[in-house]
């Protein structure tokens, strides 16, 4: 069964700019979450979809969003690139969601520069 | 509100000594924990979950960890370390009324000696 898959793997944008990525869950996978990496802050999670629903969002601005479609891929996207942005973005999927009973299954990243 | 806390930013061992990575939590939920692993330029990969069954869950890669609540703990072992062990690895819980959200600590650097 293939994994989670994200692209593009890495993008190199400018400040300003907007940027999507693309997630897409381990077949039969409902639910998809979002995280950013980064140095300082460590890993923080951004949002969780489930059946096309935002169920979850973390602490960021709402220049980051995202949706969910029907057959489960998700995308975010960051308008009004800011340099601290620069980040690797995971996409993690899960069966359903559920307080940690359904393992999170995570994608390789993507790797955004903002420059 | 959950939390984490890995009390080390960096262990290194020498290949064939036990490894130790200690973690404690904050829970006011009963938690599900995990260890997850992430080598170098990929993603994370989960090494093994507790979710309130036996206390001391065996996971991949011969790596093991024990719940103790009294000591809100969940300390990651392994017998013998091997080079390809060299990674981050992190601690990781989620709470009832969190949904699917994980709460990430800060990440422990093993590095293995040869």
């Amino acid at each position: 069964k293939a994994g989670v898959t994200q692209t593009p793997r890495y993008l190199i944008k400018t400040r300003g700019q907007q940027v999507t990525l693309s997630c897409s869950p381990i077949s039969g996978h409902r639910s998809v979450s979002w995280y950013q990496q980064t140095p300082g802050q460590g890993l923080q999670f951004l949002f969780e979809y489930f059946s096309e629903t935002q169920r979850n969002k973390g602490n960021f601005p709402g220049r980051f969003s995202g949706r969910q479609f029907s057959n489960s891929r998700s995308e975010m996207n960051v308008s009004t690139l800011e340099l601290g942005d620069s980040a690797l973005y995971l996409c993690a999927s899960s069966l359903f969601p559920g307080q940690g009973v359904y393992e999170q299954y995570f994608g390789p990243g993507t790797r955004l520069t903002v420059t | 509100a959950q939390s984490v806390t890995q009390l080390d930013s960096h262990v290194s061992v020498s290949e064939g000594t036990p490894v130790l990575l200690r973690c404690n939590y904050s829970s006011s939920y009963s938690p599900s924990l995990f260890w997850y692993v992430q080598h170098p330029n990929k993603g994370l990969q989960l090494l093994l979950k507790y979710t309130s069954a036996a206390t001391l869950v065996k996971g991949i890669n011969g790596f093991e960890a024990e719940f103790k609540k009294s000591e809100t703990s969940f300390h990651l072992t392994k017998p013998s370390a091997h080079m390809s062990d060299a990674a981050e690895y992190f601690c990781v819980v989620t709470g009832s009324n969190q949904g699917g959200k994980l709460i990430f600590g800060q990440g422990t650097e093993l590095s293995v000696k040869p």
